[in-house]
């Protein structure tokens, strides 16, 4: 199976900080990684599919980048909306497994 | 708009087996994987199967293999996952996803584009 390690697993920003958080995958997936942004007590929300490509209706201050085995999600400048957890996911070869997730909080 | 829409919640004995279902309204099952993804309390997402119409059979994580069934029914737009033996590390949310092939540049990419609400499943003597 293909393991995907996420860092930070926490971190802490203010509203208008850039936030970078990191995908690594254990052996190379290509650009078949997605990006998902998820609310407590909420279902997850598509942000990036490809790597790289923002799904229809996400703010642009999302955006995706790298390819094989790292990979980065950023935040141009946090909103407070942008407060959650965000996980990624590659859908290479079954399973399709999940990052361990990034909590991002107010600081 | 497709919409997924779950069954709702469940209490279950350990060693009792669960059946939750997933609805699509306004569209189709084909061309799409159906995935389920459970999150235990407090905890991340963890991807458990999915399943396509087309192939009627299922793809699932080890750690479920031999407890969980996925499966699609075309006829009726709606995708179920059945989990038995239960035990009580298996209280969790449970969401299915649908694997849509999106593009980018000239290539389909999946990714899971549109989610169920969540069933809790409680597994409590």
């Amino acid at each position: 199976d293909i393991h995907l390690t996420q860092s930070p697993s926490f971190l802490s920003a203010s509203v208008g900080d850039r936030v970078t958080i990191t995908c690594r995958a254990s052996q190379g997936i290509s650009s078949y990684l997605a990006w998902y942004q998820q609310m407590p007590g909420k279902a997850p929300r598509l942000l990036i599919y490809a790597a790289s490509t923002l799904q229809s209706g996400v703010p642009s201050r999302f955006s995706g980048s790298g390819s094989g085995t790292d990979f980065t999600l950023t935040i141009s400048s946090l909103q407070p909306e942008d407060f959650a957890t965000y996980y990624c996911q590659h859908l290479t070869s079954y399973p399709w497994t999940f990052g361990q997730g990034t909590k991002v909080e107010i600081k | 708009q497709v919409q997924l829409v779950q069954s709702g919640a469940e209490v279950k004995k350990p060693g009792a087996s669960v059946k939750v279902s997933c609805k699509a309204s306004g569209g189709t099952l084909s061309s799409y994987v159906f995935s389920w993804v459970r999150q235990v309390p407090g905890q991340g997402l963890e991807w458990m199967g999915g399943a396509t119409p087309i192939s009627g059979t299922g793809n699932y994580a080890q750690k479920f293999q031999g407890r969980v069934t996925i499966t699609a029914d075309e006829l009726t737009y709606t995708t179920y996952m059945q989990l038995s033996s239960l035990r009580s590390e298996d209280t969790a949310v449970y969401y299915c996803a649908r694997g849509t092939p999106l593009k980018s540049g000239t290539s389909f990419f999946y990714a899971m584009d549109v989610w169920g609400q969540g069933t809790t499943v409680t597994v409590s003597s």
